[in-house]
């Protein structure tokens, strides 16, 4: 199984509301990150989980939280979110170890109203 | 910091044509390098990888060689595909203490290609 299942595949939400994105794998790996992705542009990096702790969150808005309940899984809880965060949320995996790629999700297409 | 650049395109080719698609990087340290393949409506996909100097990666016809001494990553083909229109990303990661620190990409080639 080399697959990074991502829930759900479209999402519309008012500024006032919350949500949560959800993201599975069963690899094994211990590395999980969350990147956005605005049209034709390239993923930014927003947050990377090492063995379930937060090693990285790249400046992020508070607006958006992430959570790693256990070595599968990846939450990303979003609330009083703007217009502007519309986009792309891809979620990816890895090892920790050099020399290895990432394997990445479909992604949740957001939509900010 | 570590940065990659790459043509941004769209680049049109006809059925059949070579492909060329290139890719230079900076980094601090000794990356992995790879590319990235995303169709329209999908999350990224790994084309390719090569993990250290003189390295070939290859998959689906698609072929790049890291080369250290110009730092590069040039994704070509032979023949190109109308199945092969995507965006293409070149990438590349440095684990230096053997964390995860996400990869660094290029802002992405268009690639359209016409029957």
């Amino acid at each position: 199984d080399t697959e990074v299942t991502q829930t759900p595949k479209h999402l519309v939400m008012g500024m006032t509301n919350k949500k949560s994105l959800k993201c599975e794998q069963h690899m094994g790996h211990r590395a999980m990150y969350w990147y956005k992705q605005k049209a034709k542009k390239p993923p930014e990096l927003m947050f990377v989980y090492s063995y379930e702790k937060l090693s990285i969150n790249e400046s992020v808005p508070s607006r958006f939280s992430p959570e790693c309940p256990n070595s599968s899984l990846l939450n990303l809880h979003l609330h009083a979110l703007q217009p502007e965060d519309s986009a792309l949320y891809l979620c990816a995996s890895s090892q920790v170890r050099r020399n290895t790629e990432a394997f990445f999700g479909q992604g949740t297409r957001l939509t900010v109203v | 910091g570590d940065s990659v650049t790459q043509m941004e395109g769209p680049v049109t080719l006809s059925e059949e044509a070579f492909l060329t698609i290139n890719c230079t990087y900076t980094a601090t340290g000794y990356p992995s390098l790879f590319w990235y393949v995303q169709y329209p409506g999908e999350g990224l996909q790994l084309l390719l990888k090569a993990t250290k100097a003189d390295d070939k990666g290859s998959n689906k016809g698609f072929e790049a060689t890291y080369r250290k001494e110009t730092t590069s990553f040039h994704l070509e083909k032979g023949s190109v595909q109308v199945s092969d229109s995507a965006v293409y990303f070149c990438a590349l990661s440095e684990l230096p203490g053997g964390g995860a620190d996400g990869l660094t990409f290029g802002k992405g080639t268009h690639l359209i290609i016409q029957p």
